[in-house]
């Protein structure tokens, strides 16, 4: 079954340090999403993407945030400037149209000192 | 703010028993996702339910949706200790963004 991966499946990085997720979504979905979840707590959406733009955005996703789909099948977070609250869990989705089911990769754990 | 209050927060029963969780809210929403989540892993998709009053039955899993689209009920028949995990609901609203509860942590003893 295909399925959304996402690389690495884990980053360390330093205070004020850029990093870059990846994800490779389901090749014929059209939706794609960024979650994030800090341990111990819920699943929190960041931001969903749809035809090379922004579609909607939480008050979390702030000017620190990028997204990108810089080719045809890599979808990216970028974090400019880390912060220790960034710590957590990062999901990467998709989804074949609007309003179908999310489907999730296997997180990125960021862990920021 | 959509909040989805899951409860109970922790369940454990012994193999063979029923149960039910549940998922509720004051906010409608346009579907509700039941996900279960092993530690280290992202959220996998159980079902999807659309429809106020919906069932849906996936093995010894039966999913219901409140008639108002704010609630949603998990029950296992016949609990089997595979069936041990996190199940998080998700409701969706807005450009299909979803709010997830903080899960139904279900521990099945052999």
């Amino acid at each position: 079954e295909p399925e959304v991966t996402q690389t690495p499946s884990h980053q360390v990085t330093q205070m004020g340090q850029e990093v870059i997720l990846r994800c490779v979504p389901i090749s014929n979905h059209l939706y794609f999403y960024w979650y994030r979840q800090i341990l111990g707590q819920k699943v929190e959406f960041l931001v969903s993407f749809y035809n090379n733009e922004i579609s909607e955005k939480s008050e979390i996703f702030d000017d620190q945030f990028s997204v990108e789909r810089p080719d045809g099948s890599n979808f990216t977070l970028k974090i400019r400037s880390t912060k220790l609250e960034d710590s957590a869990m990062y999901f990467c989705a998709s989804s074949e149209q609007y309003n179908s089911p999310l489907h999730f990769g296997n997180g990125t754990r960021l862990t920021v000192t | 703010t959509q909040l989805l209050e899951q409860s109970p927060q922790f369940l454990s029963i012994q193999e063979g028993e029923n149960l039910t969780v549940y998922c509720n809210s004051s906010s409608v929403f346009s579907s509700l996702q039941w996900y279960r989540q092993e530690p280290g892993e992202g959220p996998v998709l159980l079902v999807t339910v659309v429809t106020g009053g919906e069932v849906k039955k996936l093995k010894r899993l039966t999913f219901q949706f409140g008639d108002a689209r704010k609630d949603s009920s998990l029950h296992i028949t016949a609990a089997q200790p595979g069936d041990t995990g996190l199940y998080l609901c998700a409701g969706a609203y807005g450009n299909n963004r979803l709010a997830f509860g903080k899960g139904n942590q279900v521990v099945v003893i052999p």
